[in-house]
């Protein structure tokens, strides 16, 4: 099946610092959605984002998929940023819906 | 709007018992899942269903069972716990384009 790997495992940041999110993928995909998981374990959908670049108020996604790779941007970070960010895809040649998650980005935003 | 809704919230089961976690959702999304995430692992795809009436395998389907009789409801069933399947478990659903609304998650221990 697909490989999902994200990098760094781990960042610290402080406050007000900008950071680069990778996730890389061993096959063409058809879906990618970025996530964030807040300190108390909710998970929020950030983006949807197989192709083209995307922008949501400090936060931005860049997926390349022929190169098969994505980056989440996140400037100007806030403590309230801190969380894991996960990465998902779905294989292009494999059924509708296994959505596949990486081992995630844990974020620690300090003030 | 309730979203997507979990229940119970946490359980403890002794090795042997059984159990059925439910997920409902109030979107009329076609697509629904369920996920465990453990620790250093990300999250990791149990079993989805792609409409009513349709179940199929993720990753780690061995030791559960799911069942999708009404478009709302997804149940996820476990026969006979073992200590392994202590985790927290995510469902979720989704809308075209496949984007994932999130539950807020059970966590189960056995013991």
């Amino acid at each position: 099946g697909i490989q999902v790997e994200q990098s760094p495992p781990d960042l610290i940041l402080q406050e007000g610092a900008n950071s680069t999110l990778r996730c890389n993928f061993s096959d063409s995909v058809n879906n990618l959605q970025w996530f964030h998981q807040n300190p108390w374990g909710q998970l929020i959908n950030l983006f949807y984002i197989p192709s083209g670049t995307k922008q949501n108020g400090r936060l931005s996604a860049t997926t390349v998929a022929t190169e098969r790779y994505s980056l989440l941007y996140i400037s100007s970070s806030q403590t309230t940023d801190s969380g894991v960010y996960f990465c998902a895809v779905e294989w292009d040649g494999g059924s509708q819906g296994n959505l596949i998650f990486g081992k995630g980005t844990k974020l620690s935003v300090k003030p | 709007n309730a979203g997507v809704t979990q229940t119970p919230k946490f359980r403890v089961l002794k090795t042997g018992q059984s159990m059925t976690l439910l997920c409902a959702q109030d979107m009329n999304h076609e697509y629904m899942y369920w996920y465990r995430q453990d620790p250093g692992m990300g999250l990791r795809l149990i079993h989805y269903s792609v409409g009513e009436g349709t179940t199929a395998k993720g990753e780690v389907p061995d030791g559960y069972n799911v069942s999708r009789l009404k478009k709302q409801n997804f149940l996820l069933g476990l026969e006979s716990a073992a200590p392994s399947q202590t985790s927290v478990y995510f469902c979720a659903s989704s809308y075209p384009p496949r984007v994932l609304a999130f539950g807020s998650g059970t966590r189960l221990t056995v013991v």
